[in-house]
């Protein structure tokens, strides 16, 4: 069966540091892979999509940037993290557009 | 620790029926819930959320859902489906710790509507 796997669950960082989230899918090949986010009151926001190793589609244009170095990894970056950049991040994968997306456990970003 | 947990992961009804999707959720916290819908082909909709105000909750195109705190649910209804709302429909619950707000998908309903 297919699992996906987000790390950390949380991370404190200050204004200026550098930042990595990573993601990795098992039991499938090729998957379309997500970076989701929720700033506090609001709804989930697609940040970056990739259909396959060194393909990403940005949906908004942020301080954030996102690369996929293997098949079944998806990782976001920062080179300088912003206050605003404080939020629920959440990876998510699926078999293809308007597949049904099965997502990661998340992480809690605190940018102080 | 929090969960949620969609009782159905297929929904079949007619159109012009009502609509019912189940979900339960677990929290040592006030939760916050959401409804959203993935549309074929689109990204995630948020339809609705609640925030501790009213316990029935409006959303857009027609559904809502009520929050339940003894039963610990907040089933999404709608009383008359349309062919457009075929969709996968996700329950979040989102609770606050020490340690931030943490968001906890179900597994997802899928709603097939027929004419």
């Amino acid at each position: 069966s297919q699992t996906i796997h987000q790390w950390p669950a949380t991370l404190v960082q200050p204004v200026g540091s550098p930042l990595s989230l990573e993601c990795t899918v098992e039991g499938t090949s090729n998957p379309n892979l997500y970076w989701y986010r929720q700033a506090a009151g609001r709804g989930l926001q697609l940040l970056f999509y990739s259909v396959g190793i060194g393909q990403i589609s940005s949906e908004v244009p942020q301080n954030l940037s996102a690369s996929r170095p293997q098949d079944r990894q998806f990782i976001l970056s920062s080179k300088k993290l912003l206050l605003s950049d404080s939020g629920f991040y959440l990876c998510a994968w699926n078999k293809g557009v308007g597949e049904k997306l099965f997502f990661g456990s998340g992480t809690q970003l605190s940018v102080l | 620790a929090q969960s949620v947990t969609q009782l159905d992961s297929h929904v079949s009804v007619s159109e012009g029926t009502p609509v019912l999707l189940r979900c339960n959720y677990s929290s040592s916290y006030s939760p916050s819930l959401f409804w959203y819908v993935q549309h074929p082909n689109k990204g995630l909709q948020l339809l609705l959320k609640y925030t501790s105000a009213a316990t029935l909750v409006k959303g857009i195109n027609g559904f809502e859902a009520e929050f339940k705190k003894s039963e610990t649910s907040f089933h999404l209804t709608k009383p008359s489906a349309h062919m457009s709302d075929a969709a996968e429909y996700f329950c979040v619950v989102s609770a606050a710790n020490q340690a931030g707000t943490a968001l906890i998908f179900g597994k997802g309903t899928t709603l097939s509507v027929s004419s």
